[in-house]
């Protein structure tokens, strides 16, 4: 079946620190890729995605490139702010058969920015 | 933006007693919801599919009984934990694509966390 992995957290950097937040995948056929972040006491939202190998998704400085070679979505940031404080989810959405539609989660990764 | 609300967002309850959730869309109408059960430190759960008037599809391992999925508006879908039992206790959350969305379109609630004593 669809499996997610994250890197364990949680991830404590100072500000203006680079981040690298590693997303691997196992899927079968060309899965959507998502990253999503959860701040404290919100709902989940989309912070980006990327529906094809080699397109990078990118939003508020975050970028991640679908690497098919290396079943990767490695989420990046060259600075980060205290204000990106949250919990980050690596997905994937099923390309077809039973799954289709659905989305796999990571178990979720917690980033801490001290000033 | 598309907004999704939950209520009750925490609930506690005793052994043996039934649990209401309710999960709406504020500002736009879903024909498909979806429910997630999320463990401490763990993923989020798919458990199962809410579609509009019709019944919902249940993943694999989650018990159609004891979890009933209402979806009677395109609002509106409930989500009823039946006579729950401490291991029911974990945090969960909706999702709602709007119609004529394809579903990688989702919009999260803020979750509900329910503690069964």
């Amino acid at each position: 079946g669809n499996s997610v992995t994250q890197m364990e957290g949680p991830v404590t950097l100072s500000e203006e620190a680079f981040l690298t937040i590693n997303c691997t995948y196992t899927a079968t056929g060309y899965p959507s890729l998502f990253w999503y972040v959860q701040y404290p006491g919100e709902g989940l939202q989309l912070l980006l995605k990327a529906t094809k190998a080699d397109d990078k998704g990118s939003n508020k400085g975050f970028e991640a490139t679908y690497r098919k070679e290396t079943t990767s979505f490695h989420l990046e940031k060259g600075s980060v702010q205290v204000s990106d404080s949250a919990v980050y989810f690596c997905a994937l959405r099923a390309a077809g058969g039973t799954s289709y539609g659905k989305l796999t989660f990571g178990q979720g990764t917690i980033l801490t920015v001290h000033p | 933006g598309a907004v999704v609300s939950q209520h009750p967002s925490w609930v506690i309850c005793k052994s043996g007693t039934s649990v209401k959730i309710e999960c709406r869309s504020l500002d736009f109408q879903a024909t498909t919801m979806f429910w997630y059960r999320q463990f401490p430190k763990q993923s989020l759960m798919l458990m199962a599919t809410s579609n509009e008037g019709s019944k919902a599809t249940y993943e694999q391992g989650v018990e159609k009984d004891k979890f009933l999925i209402n979806h009677a508006s395109l609002t509106l879908s409930t989500l009823t934990v039946t006579s729950a039992h401490p291991e029911d206790s974990s945090f969960y959350i909706c999702s709602a694509t709007p119609s004529g969305s394809f579903t990688d379109t989702q919009y999260f609630g803020p979750g509900t966390r329910l503690t069964v004593l």
